[in-house]
C-alpha cells in the first residue's frame, strides 16, 4: 500500500484479556518499529526489527509484552492479560534501512483497556 | 547523554508570527536530527530534518537552526498559520537506527 497500515484503529477490552495490534509496513521497508504514545504525551519506543537481525526488545515495558514480524513483512504486537495502564495509541513506523531515511507512521491503534 | 529535551512544552502564536520551538542534546555521536508533526488522530509525518555539517535548513515557511558547539537545534515556522496548530516533536540519533525523541511541543495558531 501507500503507507503504513494499522489495525484495529481503535479496540476496546476489559482488563485481563490479551489483544493483538497489526501493523502492515510500507513495501519494501525493511526497519519496523512499535512505539507507545499516551494521552497529549511523546514517543515511548517499544520494539524495533531490523531485516533479519535479532528485534531490539528494550523498549517492552514488561514481559506481558511480545512483537513478532513474520516474511519481513506484517508485524503483530501482542499484549497479554492487558491492565488500565496500557491505555494508549501504538504506533507503527516503517523505513527503508539507507542511513537518514525517515520512519514513516501509521495512524495507530487506539488501546482502551476498561 | 541519550535523552534530548524540548522546550516548550506548549505555545499559542497569533497568525503570522513565528513559533519557536527549540531542543537540546548531549550525545555528540548524534548525526541526524528530524522534525516530526502530528495532527489530532494522526501518526507524526516529517517535517524537516537537518545534519550537523550545515547550520540552517529551510523547507517552505519551515527552518531549522543548527547549533553544534552549543548541541541544540530549533524549529522556526515563518508566517505562521491556523494549519499549523499541530503537535511538534524533535528528535535525534545516530545515522537513524533509533530516534531519540523529544517531550513534544504543542503548538497553537490563533486566527
Amino acid at each position: 500500500g501507500a503507507g503504513v497500515s494499522q489495525s484495529p484503529s481503535n479496540k476496546v477490552t476489559e482488563k485481563g484479556k490479551d489483544v493483538e495490534l497489526r501493523c502492515d509496513p510500507i513495501s519494501g521497508h525493511t526497519a519496523l518499529y512499535w512505539y507507545r504514545q499516551s494521552l497529549g504525551q511523546g514517543l515511548e519506543f517499544l520494539i524495533y526489527f531490523q531485516g533479519n537481525s535479532a528485534p531490539d526488545k528494550s523498549g517492552l515495558p514488561s514481559d506481558r509484552f511480545s512483537a513478532e514480524r513474520t516474511g519481513g513483512s506484517v508485524s503483530t504486537l501482542t499484549i497479554q492479560r492487558t491492565q488500565q495502564e496500557d491505555s494508549a495509541v501504538y504506533l507503527c513506523a516503517s523505513r527503508r534501512e539507507v542511513s537518514n531515511q525517515p520512519q514513516h507512521f501509521g495512524d495507530g491503534t487506539r488501546l482502551s483497556i476498561l | 547523554q541519550q535523552q534530548v529535551k524540548q522546550s516548550p512544552q506548549s505555545l499559542i502564536v497569533q497568525k503570522g508570527g513565528i513559533p519557536i520551538i527549540n531542543c537540546a542534546y548531549e550525545n555528540t555521536a548524534f548525526d541526524y536530527f528530524p522534525w516530526y508533526q502530528q495532527f489530532p488522530g494522526k501518526g507524526p509525518a516529517l517535517l524537516i530534518a537537518i545534519r550537523p555539517d550545515v547550520s540552517e535548513k529551510k523547507e517552505g515557511r519551515f527552518t531549522i537552526s543548527f547549533n553544534k558547539s552549543a548541541k541544540q537545534f530549533s524549529l522556526h515556522i515563518m508566517d505562521s498559520q491556523p494549519g499549523d496548530s499541530a503537535t511538534y516533536f524533535c528528535a535525534a540519533s545516530k545515522s537513524n537506527y533509533q530516534l531519540i525523541w523529544g517531550a513534544g511541543t504543542k503548538l497553537i495558531i490563533k486566527p
